[in-house]
């Protein structure tokens, strides 16, 4: 079956950055896009970006451009998300989800989100 | 515009009709999916595309689209769809993603 597994919750002071991953299992990592979404504490879902893990093309919501990035490591199946310079206003649950679809768009399948707090 | 827009709340009584509306350029290009999400969890697909429920969804959940808008409809609302829903399609330029601006639900 498949599944989406992240990496851990992160506590982070201002100012560093952060590196979140996503294993995927039970499908062709290389075959569906991997967006990442976040959501902030009693916030609804903000859409991040995606990644191509088979070409490693990315796109990025316009609000993070310059400070995150995204790639993968096929070897492992395995996704990752960094996003730079965090600030408060960034503590958010980080949720990566397989992109599904052609023609319509759909996320059928998430990991089970990632808790980043950033205080000092 | 790249915004999906929805009602921040709606009610409905046990067993009854309530349908949530999102509004929002892109749906004139791209069918809509609809998410449900519960406290503490991650979103859960409940409709997608012209006319299709992923499987293990009940029936009540049903989508559609006119315009700019897109509609999910509950038909006898249950206790356990309390939660939270939004809307998701591409944004108009088809390059990036965006979703609603959410509902939550109450079934009373």
């Amino acid at each position: 079956q498949v599944q989406l597994v992240q990496s851990g919750a992160e506590v982070k002071k201002p100012g560093a950055s952060v590196k979140v991953s996503c294993k995927a299992s039970g499908y062709t990592f290389s075959n569906h896009e991997i967006n990442w979404v976040r959501q902030a504490p009693g916030q609804g879902l903000e859409w991040v970006g995606w990644m191509n893990p088979n070409t490693g093309n990315v796109a990025y919501a316009e609000k993070f451009q310059g400070r995150v990035t995204m790639t993968r490591q096929t070897s492992i199946n395995t996704a990752y998300m960094e996003l730079s310079r965090l600030q408060s206003d960034d503590t958010a649950v980080y949720f990566c989800a397989r992109e599904d679809g052609s023609g319509w768009y759909y996320f059928h399948y998430w990991g089970q989100g990632t808790l980043v707090t950033v205080s000092s | 515009s790249s915004e999906l827009t929805q009602d921040p709340a709606v009610s409905v009584a046990l067993g009854q009709t309530v349908r949530i509306t999102c509004q929002g350029d892109s749906l004139r290009s791209y069918y809509p999916s609809w998410y449900q999400q519960k406290p503490g969890q991650a979103p859960v697909l409940v409709f997608y595309g012209k006319n299709f429920r992923p499987s293990g969804i009940p029936d009540r959940f049903s989508g559609s689209s006119s315009g700019n808008a897109a509609f999910l409809t509950i038909t006898g609302a249950q206790a356990e769809d309390e939660a939270d829903f939004y809307c998701h399609s591409r944004d108009s330029s088809g390059s990036h993603h965006v979703f609603g601006t959410g509902t939550k639900v109450t079934v009373l």
